[in-house]
């Protein structure tokens, strides 16, 4: 079983249309979990951070983190044409894990590729 | 808004060339990373960095692969003999002291191509 899966896609959906992207992982001492936007031949651009579960707001976006089932989500409420990007899910494990000798890297899913159209 | 920096943003090389990749993370940020990408493929850790020595490294970071802190500012991946299969993006990050990996920081990346 891969550690994060993510399903690439491609999605295209209308402008102004709520997207729902996804990943499921399988190592359970994750407990940070983040949503990179890239775009075509750039660096991941750190979009949202949650530690733990739980839900998380920051203007048309929002992140919920399912420890239970091993799920994270990122919708976008009323896309644009300019949230065209490759999403990039990433865990890590907790910095007390890290000082028992866990680790820091950030694992990513593969991406799934987001086309608005206007 | 205070961002990490590459250099080169491209890079040709003849396979067993040397290469050097340059980072200038954030500021205040202690601790450094380098990820790569492979065309059409996640991205991968290959080493972090802390206190002027290595904290972690995946099975990828191999002898070819050293990692130094020249100076109060750089951060260079080098890779000594490279190989066709070291054609990637490759990316540093940076975090600042205190929190987890949650707060890394990526640069734009450096495009490698080995001929």
């Amino acid at each position: 079983q891969k550690e994060v899966e993510q399903d690439p896609g491609p999605l295209s959906v209308p402008e102004g249309a709520i997207v729902s992207l996804n990943c499921t992982y399988s190592n359970s001492a994750f407990q940070y979990f983040m949503w990179y936007r890239q775009y075509s031949r750039k660096g991941p651009e750190l979009l949202m951070y949650t530690y733990s579960s739980g839900n998380k707001e920051d203007g048309r976006f929002t992140a919920q983190v399912d420890k239970s089932s091993k799920y994270i989500s990122l919708f976008i409420r009323d896309s644009q044409p300019s949230d065209s990007a490759t999403y990039l899910c990433a865990m890590t494990m907790s910095y007390i894990t890290l000082n028992q000798g866990g680790s820091e890297k950030l694992v990513f899913g593969k991406g799934t590729k987001l086309t608005v159209n206007p | 808004e205070p961002e990490v920096t590459q250099t080169p943003s491209h890079q040709v090389t003849q396979m067993g060339q040397e290469v050097i990749l340059r980072c200038v993370p954030i500021s205040n940020h202690l601790y450094f990373y380098w990820y790569r990408q492979i065309l059409g493929q996640k991205v991968e850790f290959l080493v972090s960095f802390y206190n002027n020595e290595i904290s972690e490294k995946s099975e990828i970071f191999d002898d070819q692969f050293s990692v130094e802190r020249p100076d109060g500012s750089n951060f260079t991946l080098k890779i000594r003999s490279t190989k066709l299969e070291d054609s990637a993006m490759y990316f540093c990050a940076s975090r600042e002291i205190g929190g987890a990996g949650e707060t890394q920081y990526f640069g734009p990346g450096t495009r490698l191509l080995v001929l």
